[in-house]
This record gives C-alpha cells, structure tokens and sequence, in this order.
C-alpha cells in the first residue's frame, strides 16, 4: 500500500530564516506530487505541482520554490522566510491528474 | 474556466439531524471528476468519493450520500443522522483532463452538537 510522509509536523521559525520541508511517498512510482497551503480558517491553495523528476510547475509566484531531487521526494523551501508565510502545509499524490490525491498528514508552520 | 463553489462557510446541527453539504461545479469539459474530502480538527485531508461525469448514479457509503446532477452542475454530500465525529470542514473539488490540478471549493465546516 502507498503511504506518504510529511516532516517536520510543526515548525516555528523566525522571519527571515530560511525553510525546507520534506515529503515522501513510498509504495508507487512516478507519482504526481502537489504541496498546498492552508492559512488558518482558509480553503487550500495550490502553490506546486510535479508530474516527474525535475518537473516543477509554479501556481503562485512568491517567496516559496521547490524541487522534486527524486521521483518520490518532494520538498519546499524558501530563502526568507515571511510572516504571511505561516499556514499548515499539505503535500499530496496521485497517479495522474484527475485520479484522487492522497494528502499527508501536513506541517505546521508558524513565522514570528 | 473550471471553478467549484461551496456556498455554505458553516452549518451548525444537532446529533442525528441529516445535513446536506452544497457544490457547485463549472467546467466546458465533458470529462471531468468531481471528490469531496473530509478534513477533521487533526488537519489531514480524507478523501470521501470520486465520481466521473459520465457517472450520475448516487452512491450511498453508510450514513454518507452524495447526489450528482449535471443538470444543474451539482454534486451534493448528505450525511444522515449526523454524529459528533462528523465535525470537520468538508471540501468538494473538481479535476479536469489536461490540467495537472484540482480545483477546490472553499469548504464548508460543519459542526455537530450534542
């Protein structure tokens, strides 16, 4: 079965610092894999998603990028970290666009 | 342009009234899939049903119905008899071919009372 991990859980770093957050799937290949963002009471925004090694595409420009090094890793990551950078991050798979994505359990951040 | 909307921001009931959560859909795609999600306090997204739109049988999970009707672009979520542990923001989306992505409604938090 697939499973998909997201880490750290929670994150509390300080305006300025620099971020990297981590996503794993195990038990598929070449998944799609998407990174979300939820401001608190907020719906979800999509801010990446990959369809291979290397593929990244850019929903929203910002201060946030991210790479796919290997075909089941994903990972977030920012220079400057941001107060309006604070929200709960959700990464995501599937096998293809329109089949059903599979989120992890999510990293909350909090910038101070 | 796809968009879903879920009109609804929050339903309050009381333990083991029915509730009935709205979606809205527009997509000029004659192939597309509509999902609903649950998102309990704990964060994590759970996801409920798929349905392709050439689909529009209901499905009935337990006490969890939904109601397609591309009619009116709808896809409706009805929980019966409603429980505590059905507290949770619920969301509808809608993955379209040709688009790497769903597009999510806003949600709607519901909260059941004892």
């Amino acid at each position: 079965s697939q499973t998909i991990h997201q880490w750290p859980a929670t994150l509390v770093q300080p305006v300025g610092s620099p971020l990297s957050l981590e996503c794993t799937v195990e038990g598929t290949s070449n998944p799609n894999l998407y990174w979300y963002r939820q401001a608190a009471g907020r719906g979800l925004q999509l801010l990446f998603y990959s369809v291979g090694i290397g593929q990244i595409s850019s929903e929203v420009p910002q201060n946030l990028s991210a790479s796919r090094p290997q075909d089941r890793q994903f990972i977030l990551s920012s220079k400057k970290l941001l107060l309006s950078d604070s929200g709960f991050y959700l990464c995501a798979w599937s096998y293809g666009s329109t089949d059903t994505q599979y989120f992890g359990p999510g990293t909350r951040l909090t910038v101070l | 342009a796809q968009k879903v909307t879920q009109a609804q921001t929050e339903i309050s009931v009381v333990e083991k009234e029915d509730v009935t959560l709205d979606c809205v859909y527009e997509t000029r795609d004659t192939t597309y899939y509509l999902f609903w999600y649950k998102q309990p306090p704990s964060g994590e997204l759970v996801f409920l049903i798929r349905r392709n739109s050439f689909d529009e049988q209901n499905e009935i999970s337990g006490r969890y119905s939904w109601n397609f009707q591309k009619s009116t672009s709808s896809f409706n979520f009805t929980i019966t008899a409603s429980q505590v542990v059905d507290s949770a923001v619920y969301f509808c989306a809608l993955g379209v071919y040709n688009f790497n992505k769903f597009y999510f409604g806003s949600g709607t938090k519901l909260n059941v009372k004892p």
